[in-house]
């Protein structure tokens, strides 16, 4: 069960749309529609803001969408804000009750 | 409101065992709908999935940790139980808990995590 990958950091200027990937195998992102992402800010704990790949939880603005196509995943975060600035993780299901982590991207908002 | 609350020694000694307990309130830990789960972040690292635990007693764990982790649950105390045997520095991270709901497994509340240290 090997780590998904995702981008060490990525960066956008206030309003602009950035996108993360993260990239697994058919064994976890693409075997199955079970796609998870985690906002954390620095000392606090993850918090959900996608699910079921495209999901959100009520309270998560609609500016935080979510994609999936093979074996990789995306989030994407429309009209940044600065308050987006946090370090953000990918999860999904790995067969046989199983989760695996993304190894987490750092958004920058310039 | 559901609360995750860890407890336990925030220092461990290398080859001991590290012990903590995750309390929930405001939910029975009996629910069909969810697993319990524990989720481990090294400073300045990822957060690496550890395993969960059913009410039932049923537990899956992380394959790379298995041979030397224990995930119990106490449906009683409404309390679940991690135990992590013969540490090294490397198991050195904040701990969370957190619970998972069934069938998808994602992870919708999470406790605010405790920093485990392995120091002689």
């Amino acid at each position: 069960q090997s780590a998904l990958t995702q981008p060490r950091s990525v960066s956008g200027s206030p309003g602009q749309s950035v996108t993360i990937s993260c990239t697994g195998t058919s064994s976890d992102i693409g075997g199955y529609n079970y796609v998870s992402w985690y906002q954390q800010n620095p000392g606090k704990a993850p918090k959900l803001i996608i699910y079921d790949v495209i999901k959100r939880p009520s309270g998560v603005p609609a500016r935080f969408s979510g994609s999936k196509s093979g074996n990789t995943a995306s989030l994407t975060i429309s009209g940044l804000q600065a308050e987006d600035e946090a370090d953000y993780y990918c999860c999904s299901y790995a067969a046989e009750y199983t989760v695996v982590f993304g190894g987490g991207t750092k958004l920058t908002v310039l | 409101q559901l609360q995750l609350q860890e407890s336990g020694p925030g220092l461990v000694k290398p080859s001991e065992t590290l012990s903590l307990t995750c309390t929930v309130s405001g939910d029975s830990i009996s629910s069909s709908t969810y697993y319990w789960g524990w989720i481990r972040q090294p400073p300045g690292k990822g957060l690496e999935w550890i395993g969960s635990v059913y009410y039932s007693g049923s537990t899956y764990y992380n394959p790379s940790l298995k041979s030397r982790v224990i995930i119990s649950v106490d449906t009683s105390k409404n309390q679940f139980s991690l135990k992590v045997t013969s540490v090294t520095a490397a198991d050195t991270a904040v701990y969370y808990c957190a619970r998972v709901v069934k069938v998808t497994d994602y992870l919708d509340y999470w406790g605010q995590g405790t920093l485990v240290t392995v120091s002689s």
